[in-house]
């Protein structure tokens, strides 16, 4: 059964330091991309970005670029989420995903992490 | 990067009822696109892929048509489990930008 584990709820200060993590089982976590996607409070899904752990290879959405870095480290399956100086504004739930396509970035999301809620505030 | 609209925002219906979400795309997306529902607090679940293939374990009263810019989700009868927020996604080329959602409420 392919599983996505996420990390615990985070609440942190602005300008603070983030990484949210993403372990995949069930499945060869190097050959499927792994996306993540922002869901600010009441509000709808943003696509953020995809990486491929086999080799790094990373898409950002221009609206995310230099915002968040994503990584993966394919000898521990997992992937990460990461920012270097948090906002009020990167308040939302996170999710990672894994497309259902082998190999392919550009394939809808057909597993889901359960959600990383961040919350920034002073 | 392509803009998905869909509507309407909210729709009001009532158990049994047929109903039909659009989704427009600004420009051709073949029929690279899924439709998802998600209820509050869960992660998102796939419905439908490529526009109109059923994701496995999806009830057949879900279908989606469309292609080029213009596509549709049914609900052919709406069941109780079904009330909840759906979004569109395109995936031709990145950003894979979803719709804004459609709330579908009991009446």
């Amino acid at each position: 059964e392919v599983q996505l584990v996420q990390s615990g709820a985070e609440v942190k200060k602005p300008g603070e330091s983030l990484k949210i993590s993403c372990k995949g089982s069930g499945y060869n976590f190097a050959t499927y991309w792994i996306g993540w996607v922002r869901q600010m409070p009441g509000k709808g899904l943003e696509w953020m970005g995809i990486i491929y752990p086999g080799d790094s290879d990373t898409r950002y959405n221009p609206s995310f670029q230099g915002q968040v870095i994503l990584s993966a480290d394919k000898s521990i399956n997992t992937a990460y989420l990461q920012w270097s100086s948090l906002k009020a504004s990167d308040t939302a739930m996170y999710y990672c995903a894994r497309p259902r396509s082998f190999g392919a970035g550009n394939s809808p999301f057909d597993s889901w992490g359960q959600g990383t809620l961040v919350t920034v505030s002073s | 990067d392509i803009h998905m609209t869909q509507s309407p925002s909210t729709l009001s219906a009532s158990v049994g009822d047929r109903v039909t979400i659009t989704c427009r795309a600004s420009q051709s997306i073949s029929t690279w696109l899924a439709w998802y529902q998600q209820k509050p607090g869960k992660a998102p679940k796939l419905l439908i892929y490529k526009a109109s293939s059923l994701e496995s374990g999806v009830p057949s009263r879900f279908s989606g048509s469309g292609s080029g810019t213009e596509f549709t989700l049914t609900i052919s009868s709406l069941q109780p489990d079904d009330f909840a927020t759906y979004y569109c996604q395109h995936y031709n080329t990145d950003p894979f930008t979803f719709g804004q959602g459609t709330k579908l409420e009991i009446k």
